[in-house]
């Protein structure tokens, strides 16, 4: 059976500050697909990253960085230099290959004060 | 860009009453998938759908549920006879293909049952 655990519900930060979202994994496959959904205040699911489990390679983009490990089953996504406008909650979410399904986490409120 | 729509963005029914929840997927997306959150929740799956059928459905997904695809741009979720455990927010997602795909979600459809 797949399983996300998001362990951190809440987090505030100030706006400049980096911080990471902390997801763990569970799953028996040995294939699978690992992604970030964000949803901001307004309510739809924004897709942010996806990786697979093939592909341990960190990934950049602008703020955003992600760090896979298969070694801890981690996925972990860290924002640089946060601003008020990542406040939002964000999803990790898990896909066995055969299946298409998404197995979201509880989710991370993060609040960036000004 | 194209994006999933959904229709109506709020529902109010009564318990007992049939609702029908309505979503356009992306134009050249195959597959389609109903996910429901209920209030500070994560988000859970319902069903996906390809090729005018079911292909996966959660223990969630019983017989009050159906879903189906009228015609070529519409796929909607039919709740038979509503309870109030159904309130929740309903996400439409699509995705271009199956496994491993990242899908995209539609803004939700909050449905309030009293």
């Amino acid at each position: 059976a797949q399983k996300v655990t998001q362990a951190q519900t809440e987090i505030s930060v100030v706006e400049k500050e980096d911080v990471t979202l902390d997801c763990v994994y569970e799953t028996r496959d040995t294939t699978y697909y690992l992604f970030w959904y964000k949803q901001p205040p307004s309510g739809e699911l924004v897709f942010l990253i996806r990786r697979n489990s093939f592909d341990e390679q960190n990934e950049i983009s602008g703020r955003y960085s992600w760090n896979f490990q298969k070694s801890t089953s981690s996925f972990n996504f860290t924002i640089t230099a946060s601003q008020v406008v990542d406040s939002a909650v964000y999803f990790c979410a898990l896909t066995d290959a055969g299946y298409s399904t998404l197995t979201f986490g509880k989710g991370t409120m993060l609040l960036v004060s000004p | 860009e194209p994006e999933v729509t959904q229709t109506p963005s709020h529902q109010v029914t009564q318990m007992g009453q049939e609702v029908i929840l309505r979503c356009v997927p992306i134009s050249n997306h195959l597959y389609f998938y109903w996910y429901r959150q209920i209030l500070g929740q994560k988000v859970e799956f319902l069903v996906s759908f390809y090729n005018n059928e079911i292909s996966e459905k959660s223990e969630i997904f019983d017989d009050q549920f159906s879903v189906e695809r009228p015609d070529g741009s519409n796929f909607t979720l039919k709740i038979r006879s509503t309870k109030l455990e159904d309130s929740a927010m309903y996400f439409c997602a699509s995705s271009p293909s199956r496994e491993g795909y990242e899908q995209y979600f539609g803004p939700g459809t909050r449905l309030t049952v009293t």
